[in-house]
């Protein structure tokens, strides 16, 4: 199963609202990643946090991490109608060359 | 800007068909990587690449196989195409040389198999 899990699958908000998605990992980890997928597009790295941070900001965009409970967040100040799209975290692991991805969140930003 | 380039956005084969999927970056980087992509499933990845003629399998390498003649080329190649390789392909490229650093993205390919 995937290292990064996020919650919730959906999101419906209206502009100007903040949104809020998780993601929880199972095993100790280097650092972790949030990044965004527009429809039938690639993805686009937002933020990166390393084990040793416990929050990071960029923009708008405010991302947490809680290593003791294995658990991140993050949160779109003030959403507009682009934020609509697919959002997701992965997890780098010490000594593991590759990125774990979870199944991401959807964000839906009514206008 | 830094720039990963899949040639084809969508793609219709039929099952027992040899598919090529292509991927180019222009950052010199040793790093290479094939993901795929279903619905609840998140990314997956099938093959990595860390230098020319290098490779890695995946988490999910069956089905598949990958060349690397050139360092900005990683191709991804379906031996016998089958319908459950009906998916997303996305290849990626870390910003740095790292393995845990963030990754640059191309567009996808979206592959029918019929």
């Amino acid at each position: 199963s995937q290292q990064g899990e996020e919650d919730p699958q959906a999101l419906s908000i209206q502009e100007g609202e903040n949104a809020t998605m998780n993601c929880s990992y199972k095993t100790s980890i280097n650092n972790l990643q949030w990044y965004r997928q527009n429809s039938g597009r690639g993805l686009v790295h937002l933020i990166l946090i390393r084990s040793n941070e416990r929050e990071k900001h960029s923009g708008r965009l405010r991302v947490t991490l809680d290593t003791s409970k294995k658990s991140s967040s993050l949160l779109i100040t003030a959403s507009r109608a682009a934020d609509t799209a697919s959002y997701f975290c992965a997890t780098a692991l010490r000594g593991d060359y590759k990125l774990s991805f979870g199944a991401g969140t959807t964000v839906t930003v009514r206008a | 800007d830094v720039k990963v380039t899949q040639s084809s956005r969508y793609l219709v084969k039929r099952t027992g068909e040899k598919v090529f999927l292509e991927c180019v970056q222009d950052m010199d980087h040793e790093n290479m990587f094939w993901y795929r992509q279903d619905p609840g499933l998140g990314l997956r990845l099938i093959y990595f690449s860390y230098d020319v003629k290098m490779k890695e399998k995946g988490d999910i390498p069956e089905g598949y196989s990958v060349s690397r003649e050139k360092k900005e080329r990683f191709s991804l190649i379906l031996e016998s195409a089958s319908t459950n390789q009906t998916s997303m392909y996305l290849c990626a490229s870390p910003r740095t040389g790292g393995f845990n650093q963030p990754q640059h993205f191309g567009d996808g390919t979206r592959l029918s198999i019929l």
